[in-house]
This record gives structure tokens, C-alpha cells and sequence, in this order.
């Protein structure tokens, strides 16, 4: 059963330009989210989090925007560069403290930045 | 500081085989997490140590893989026998304590079954 899911595979844009990258969520519980970055033949590097008492959370270049209602986040990186050209993986963590340090990872989302 | 390490970073078996992973987590990092990443889809927990006991192990498949976390360090996966819907890419992350939703991960072992 997907619980998170990232429903682009792929995403291409122009250098300097805006990404969006999209993520939806079943599970209620969730409280925690987090986005990972993961270049080819690495592990996946944590980029940005919220938690769900808050609507936004920026970080430089990285924005990540939470709406409990519709269950969504998006994570907005602006401008982007070459370097954001990875795979990016929204995750997300149930509170309670059983489930701490339990993350539920969604398919991940290719991004290529063009020049 | 010293990320986590894993080896080998990749591996070729045939199917009935046994595999064995090894991971060193960053130094002071109480639990240690295995993920299986199966190609086009994100990373599953496989199982989580606090220190040298297991927190979840609810989704490792006991007939063939079973891990430890002796002297709550290092960690071993293994697999035996494996199967050909077992090649993946077999991450291992570390946090600090259980209470902290940042992970680092290590660069996986590639596992590709014949």
C-alpha cells in the first residue's frame, strides 16, 4: 500500500528557471515530512523538512509548502542549476513515539535541469 | 566527520546463493536503519536498531535475510538463499537517536541476482 506518492516520474526544466516537485499522502497520521536528494551511485541526502503544525519552511533555494487538507506537498526550488539534476524522494513519518524514525518514501521524481 | 560506509557497492549472485552487506554507521549514531530500493521505487525500511536491539522489523523477510547490530555498531544484512526479485540496491542510514527523522544514508550495495 502507497502511502506517499509522487505521481512525475520526471521533470525537465530550464537553468534558472522554477521547479515543482509534487507529493501526495494517504495516511492522516502522518505529522513529518522531509525531502531527499540522491545523485547517481549515492545514498539519498536530506534537503528540507516540515512539520505539519507549520503551512511553509524555506531553505536558500528550497521552499517546501504543506497543505494538511489536501494531504500534498510541494517543494519549490528557485532558481534552479545543473547541480539540482537528481532524483528527489518526498518521505514522511507518522507521530507517536513507535514510529519515530520511520520514514515512508515515495517513488522519487527525476529532475534535469537544462542550460 | 566520516559518512556511513558500506561494502561491497555492488554484488552479483545467482538465484540460492547467500549475500552478505556490511554497514558502519556514523560514529555516535545510536540507530541504524536497512533499506531495500527496488528500481523505480523509493527505499523501504527493511529493519531498524536502537543501539544493539531491533526496534521494527516487521517488513525484513525472515525466511531469507536476517541483520544484526553487534556491540551496537556495525550491521550486517544477509541474505540466503536469495532470489532473483531480490536485486536492488540495499541502503543503510544512520541517525543519531531514535527521535530524529534526519537520516544519513550510506551509498547502497547494488545487488544484482542471476
Amino acid at each position: 500500500d502507497q502511502q506517499v506518492k509522487q505521481n512525475s516520474p520526471s521533470l525537465s526544466v530550464q537553468e534558472g528557471r522554477i521547479s515543482i516537485l509534487n507529493c501526495d499522502y494517504t495516511n492522516s497520521m502522518f505529522d513529518y515530512f522531509l525531502w531527499y536528494k540522491k545523485y547517481p551511485a549515492e545514498g539519498p541526502t536530506f534537503l528540507i523538512s516540515i512539520s505539519s503544525i507549520k503551512d511553509k519552511n524555506e531553505d536558500g533555494r528550497f521552499t517546501v509548502f504543506l497543505n494538511k487538507s489536501a494531504k500534498h506537498l510541494s517543494l519549490h526550488i528557485v532558481p534552479s542549476q545543473p547541480g539540482d539534476s537528481a532524483v528527489y524522494f518526498c518521505a514522511a513519518s507518522e507521530e507517536g513515539s513507535d514510529s519515530w524514525g520511520k520514514l515512508q518514501f515515495g517513488a522519487g521524481t527525476q529532475v534535469v535541469v537544462t542550460p | 566527520e566520516a559518512g556511513v560506509a558500506q561494502s561491497p557497492r555492488y554484488k552479483i549472485i545467482e538465484k540460492r546463493q547467500s549475500v552478505a552487506f556490511w554497514c558502519n554507521p556514523i560514529s555516535g549514531h545510536a540507530t541504524l536503519y536497512w533499506y531495500q530500493q527496488i528500481l523505480g521505487q523509493g527505499p523501504k525500511l527493511l529493519i531498524q536498531f536502537q543501539n544493539n536491539g531491533v526496534v521494527d522489523d516487521s517488513q525484513l523477510p525472515k525466511d531469507r535475510f536476517s541483520a544484526e547490530r553487534l556491540k551496537g555498531v556495525d550491521s550486517t544484512l544477509k541474505i540466503q538463499p536469495a532470489k532473483l526479485e531480490d536485486s536492488a540496491v540495499y541502503l543503510c542510514a544512520s541517525s543519531f537517536n531514535g527521535n530524529s527523522y534526519e537520516q544519513y544514508f550510506g551509498p547502497g550495495t547494488r545487488l544484482t541476482v542471476t
